[in-house]
C-alpha cells in the first residue's frame, strides 16, 4: 500500500537557523506530493505541491524537490523566523485516482523556532 | 475571503448526544471530505462525497454520517457520541478527485464529548 515516512520530531531550531525534514514516501505509479501545514488550533493549509519527478515546490521560502531515484520530498528553508512554528504533514495522493484514492498522510512533525 | 468555512468551532456535547458540525465552501468545488484528527496524529478520512455520491472509508463507525444537501454544504453527524469521538473534525474540498487537486482544508470544529 501506499505510506508516508516523516523523520522523528519534535524539532526545535533557533531563529534564522536551517531547516530540513525530511519525507520518504511508497507508492506505486508516480503520485503527487504535499507539503501542508498546521498552526495550533487551525485547519492543515497547502504549504507547497510536486505533481511529477524533479518537480520543485516553493511557497514562504519553503522548498522541495519531488525525487523519484529516491522516493523523498525533504523540506527545507534557508532561515526559519519564529512564526513558522508548526505542525508539518507530509502527504501523497496516489495515481491512478477514483473513489478509493485517499491523501495519504505521514505522522507529522512539531517544528518549534525559538527566538 | 474564506474558503472552508465550518461551525461551529467548538462544539461540547455529552456521551450519548447527537451533534451535527457544519462545512460550507465557496470554491464551487465537486468533491467534499469529512477527516477527523485527534491529539498528536495525522487525519484520518471518514468519507467524501464526489457531488451526491457518497464514499464511505470501510473503517468508519456506523456512528458516524454524513449529508451534502447541496454543492456548498456538507453535515458531519455523529448519532451517538462517545468518549473516544473526541477530536478536531474537519472538512476539506477539492475540484476532482485526480492525483494533482489539491485539498482545501477548514479551519476545523474541536469536538468535546463528556
Amino acid at each position: 500500500g501506499n505510506s508516508v515516512t516523516q523523520m522523528e520530531g519534535p524539532v526545535t531550531l533557533s531563529e534564522e537557523a536551517f531547516l530540513t525534514i525530511n519525507c520518504t514516501y511508497t507508492a506505486t505509479g508516480y503520485p503527487s506530493l504535499f507539503w501542508y501545514v498546521q498552526y495550533p488550533g487551525e485547519g492543515l493549509q497547502l504549504l507547497l505541491k510536486a505533481t511529477k519527478a524533479d518537480d520543485k515546490g516553493s511557497n514562504k521560502g519553503f522548498e522541495a524537490t519531488y525525487r523519484k531515484e529516491t522516493t523523498s520530498f525533504h523540506l527545507e528553508k534557508g532561515s526559519v523566523q519564529v512564526s513558522d512554528s508548526a505542525v508539518y504533514f507530509c502527504a501523497l495522493m496516489p495515481t491512478p485516482t477514483g473513489a478509493n484514492s485517499k491523501l495519504t498522510f505521514g505522522k507529522g512533525i512539531t517544528l518549534s523556532v525559538r527566538p | 475571503d474564506a474558503m472552508v468555512i465550518q461551525n461551529p468551532r467548538y462544539q461540547v456535547t455529552q456521551f450519548g448526544k447527537p451533534v451535527t458540525l457544519s462545512c460550507s465552501q465557496t470554491l464551487n468545488h465537486n468533491v467534499m471530505y469529512w477527516y477527523q484528527q485527534k491529539s498528536s496524529q495525522a487525519p484520518k478520512l471518514l468519507f467524501h462525497y464526489y457531488d451526491k455520491d457518497f464514499n464511505n472509508e470501510a473503517d468508519t463507525p456506523d456512528n458516524f454520517q454524513s449529508r451534502r444537501p447541496n454543492t456548498s454544504f456538507c453535515f458531519l453527524d455523529i448519532r451517538s457520541p462517545g468518549l473516544g469521538d473526541t477530536a478536531m473534525y474537519l472538512c476539506a474540498t477539492s475540484r476532482d478527485r485526480g492525483h494533482t487537486d489539491t485539498q482545501y482544508f477548514g479551519p476545523g470544529t474541536r469536538l468535546t464529548v463528556l
